[in-house]
C-alpha cells in the first residue's frame, strides 16, 4: 500500500515568509508525528497526534510553529515569520496506535526547508 | 540533553565482515527501543526493534542487543552488504510519551 507521503519535497523561503507543510499519512493509521532534522543532528519530535485527543506540542521550538490534522488524516505544519534556523529536513511520520502491535512508526520521505 | 547517544559519527567496514553500531541512553524510563536506516533524501525506514524485557532480538542478518544495566544496546549486521551503506539512528520509547527520542545517527560504510 502507499507510504507516508509529504510536500512539497524541496522549500525555498525568504527569512519573515510563512511556509506550510503538508503530510499524507498511511491510511488506517490514528498517530501522526511531525519531526525535524537539521543538519548533523538526531531527529527532534516537534508534535504528535492521536485520534481525537489533543495534541502533544510539547516539542515545537516557538509559537511560530503550529500544525493541525483535519478529519484525522491529513496534517498540516505551519511555520510563521521563517528565521535561518529553521532551516532543516521535516519528516512526517504514522503509525497504529502506539502500544496496540509495536512503537513502530514510518516515516515520509521528508520536506528539505531552506530559509534564505 | 541528549538521552540517546550515538558517539560515532561513522564507521566503515569491509563487505562480509560484522558491522557493530552502538547506542548509549540515559533515562532508565525507556522501555522499547528502535534501530532505522535512511537513505540519502529518503524518510528513515524501520530496521528491527527490541523491548526492555529482552536482552536480544535477531531479525535474519540484524540482531540487536540490549544491556539494561550499562544503558548500552547495540545493532550487529552480520555479514555486512554494500546496501547496508546508509546512517542508522537508534531511538528510544517511553511508557509515558508517545515520541520517540532519536540518537545522532551513525554513517555506515561498507566497502568492497
Amino acid at each position: 500500500g502507499a507510504g507516508v507521503s509529504q510536500s512539497p519535497s524541496n522549500k525555498v523561503t525568504e527569512k519573515g515568509k510563512d511556509v506550510e507543510l503538508r503530510c499524507d499519512p498511511i491510511s488506517g493509521h490514528t498517530a501522526l508525528y511531525w519531526y525535524r532534522q537539521s543538519l548533523g543532528q538526531g531527529l527532534e519530535f516537534l508534535i504528535y497526534f492521536q485520534g481525537n485527543s489533543a495534541p502533544d506540542k510539547s516539542g515545537l521550538p516557538s509559537d511560530r510553529f503550529s500544525a493541525e490534522r483535519t478529519g484525522g488524516s491529513v496534517s498540516t505544519l505551519t511555520i510563521q515569520r521563517t528565521q535561518q534556523e529553521d532551516s532543516a529536513v521535516y519528516l512526517c511520520a504514522s503509525s497504529l496506535e502506539p502500544g496496540i502491535s509495536s512503537y513502530e512508526q514510518y516515516f515520509g520521505p521528508g520536506t528539505r526547508l531552506t530559509v534564505t | 540533553d541528549q538521552q540517546v547517544k550515538q558517539n560515532s559519527p561513522s564507521l566503515s567496514v569491509q563487505e562480509g565482515r560484522i558491522s557493530i553500531l552502538n547506542c548509549d541512553y540515559t533515562n532508565s524510563m525507556f522501555d522499547y527501543f528502535l534501530w532505522y536506516k535512511k537513505y540519502p533524501a529518503e524518510g528513515p525506514t524501520f530496521l528491527i526493534s527490541i523491548s526492555s524485557i529482552k536482552d536480544k532480538n535477531e531479525d535474519g542478518r540484524f540482531t540487536v542487543f540490549l544491556n539494561k544495566s550499562a544503558k548500552h544496546l547495540s545493532l550487529h549486521i552480520v555479514p555486512s552488504q554494500p546496501g547496508d551503506s546508509a546512517v542508522y539512528f537508534c531511538a528510544a520509547h517511553t511508557g509515558t510519551a508517545s515520541k520517540l527520542t532519536f540518537g545522532t545517527g551513525t554513517r555506515l560504510q561498507v566497502t568492497l
